[in-house]
């Protein structure tokens, strides 16, 4: 496996599910983030996680729970999630410094009835 | 604080013909700028980089930009558009925040490629 992976890439949830999407990346990054992707709206950033270490939270609903068990894997938990957290959600990774690109997966589509 | 602005949501051009994808940006900082590509049912990918070095950055699959510090633009161009290149495109700024650097992300400009 190479760069960074998701999975799953679909899910469909009932609003009183728990799930879990996973990341993973094989690029020896410091640096991982979450992002969600509606449609016609700018990718928003939810959560940076720095050698394990949360470093922001963006206003996040506490219905979503990130976790970094270490520097190369990133968990989003979901739990009572509405219909309009229907979303791609993308997550990147980067060798944290000033001015660096990250790299992204390719998605989870989240669609939440 | 940082912004960019994509102002065209959608452009259409013909096989062969140039590309031009318009960026704006604004930040306090001297920036360094990006250019994202999604396919469908893909992540992002980038296409380039400017990070205060040569003002005219070359990409993949044959894309360029142009900063240009005056206009605070960055436009993305291509001299002759290929079916593939039918994807989002997005802008991105980058500046430094601490430890980290913070990305902006413009709203995405979809590009059609008529044959």
């Amino acid at each position: 496996e190479t760069g960074v992976t998701q999975t799953p890439r679909h899910l469909v949830m009932g609003m009183t599910n728990k799930k879990s999407l996973k990341c993973e990346q094989h690029l020896g990054h410091n640096a991982m983030y979450w992002y969600k992707q509606s449609a016609k709206k700018p990718l928003e950033l939810m959560f940076v996680y720095n050698f394990k270490e949360q470093t922001e939270n963006n206003s996040v609903p506490s219905r979503f729970s990130p976790e970094c068990p270490n520097s190369s894997h990133l968990f989003l938990h979901l739990h009572t999630l509405q219909p309009e957290d229907s979303a791609l959600y993308l997550c990147a990774s980067s060798q944290e410094g000033l001015a660096v690109e990250q790299f992204f997966g390719p998605g989870t589509r989240l669609t939440v009835l | 604080a940082q912004s960019v602005t994509q102002l065209d949501s959608h452009v259409s051009v013909s096989e062969g013909t140039p590309v031009l994808l318009r960026c704006n940006y604004s930040s306090s900082y001297s920036p360094s700028l990006f250019w994202y590509v999604q396919h469908p049912n893909k992540g992002l990918q980038l296409l380039l980089k400017y990070t205060s070095a040569a003002t005219l950055v070359k990409g993949i699959n044959g894309f360029e930009a142009e900063f240009k510090k005056s206009e605070t633009s960055f436009h993305l161009t291509k001299p002759s558009a290929h079916m593939s290149d039918a994807a989002e495109y997005f802008c991105v700024v980058s500046v430094p925040t601490g430890a980290n650097s913070k990305l902006t992300f413009g709203k995405g400009i979809t590009l059609s490629v008529r044959p």
